[in-house]
């Protein structure tokens, strides 16, 4: 069966880096991409963008263009999320999920949730 | 960038009655790339429907999914009692993808 299975809690202060790591199984890897949305307490949901597991090409929400680098490692089936200069509003639970073109997300991580907090 | 609007913004119910949500976007979504998800308390997302009207997979047929252009609408024939939740309607079609604020459907 599909999973995706993130990293663990992680509590930052503010101007550090955060890198999830989410580790795919129960499918071949490099068939479909991999997608990152974010929910900050409370509220709803937010696209980060999304990542090609085939040949690593992305497509980033531009609001973090130049913090985030999202890649993958095809060996390992995993897929990381690294968002940089961290602030407070970056606090949210991030998910990662299977991402098919015509299906958009249909298998989710459980969420990792990130505190930036001084 | 698609802007989604999602009504109403909370709807409530009673288990056996018909929900109806609404997702109008601000202009038309690409090959009706609109789809569905469902959300509990400390619970990640759950796909409902892709491609405006297609059910994912182990998804009951009392839901539904309509629309096309900026209208789309998410039907729930007769609500259970773990269908209370939030309901957040996504374009895919177009980058950036863009979620809808979310409705949330309480029990009544």
């Amino acid at each position: 069966q599909v999973q995706l299975v993130q990293s663990g809690a992680e509590v930052k202060k503010p101007g550090a880096s955060v890198k999830v790591s989410c580790k795919a199984s129960g499918y071949t890897f490099t068939s479909y991409g991999i997608s990152w949305v974010r929910q900050a307490p409370g509220q709803g949901l937010e696209w980060m963008g999304w990542i090609s597991a085939y040949n690593g090409n992305t497509n980033y929400a531009q609001k973090l263009q130049g913090r985030v680098t999202m890649t993958t490692d095809t060996s390992t089936s995993t897929a990381y999320m690294e968002l940089r200069s961290l602030r407070s509003d970056d606090t949210a639970v991030y998910y990662c999920a299977r991402r098919v073109d015509i299906v958009a997300s249909d298998y989710w991580g459980q969420g990792t949730l990130v505190t930036v907090s001084s | 960038e698609i802007v989604l609007t999602q009504s109403p913004g909370t709807l409530s119910l009673s288990p056996g009655e018909r929900a109806t949500l609404s997702c109008r976007a601000s202009q038309s979504v690409s090959s009706s790339y609109l789809a569905w998800y469902q959300q509990k308390p400390g619970q990640a997302p759950r796909l409902l429907i892709y491609g405006a009207s297609s059910r994912a997979t182990g998804i009951p047929d009392r839901f539904s999914g309509s629309g096309s252009g900026t209208d789309f609408t998410l039907t729930i024939s007769r609500l259970e009692p773990e269908d209370f939740a939030v309901y957040y309607c996504q374009q895919y079609g177009s980058s950036p993808e863009t979620f809808g604020q979310g409705t949330k459907v309480e029990i009544k």
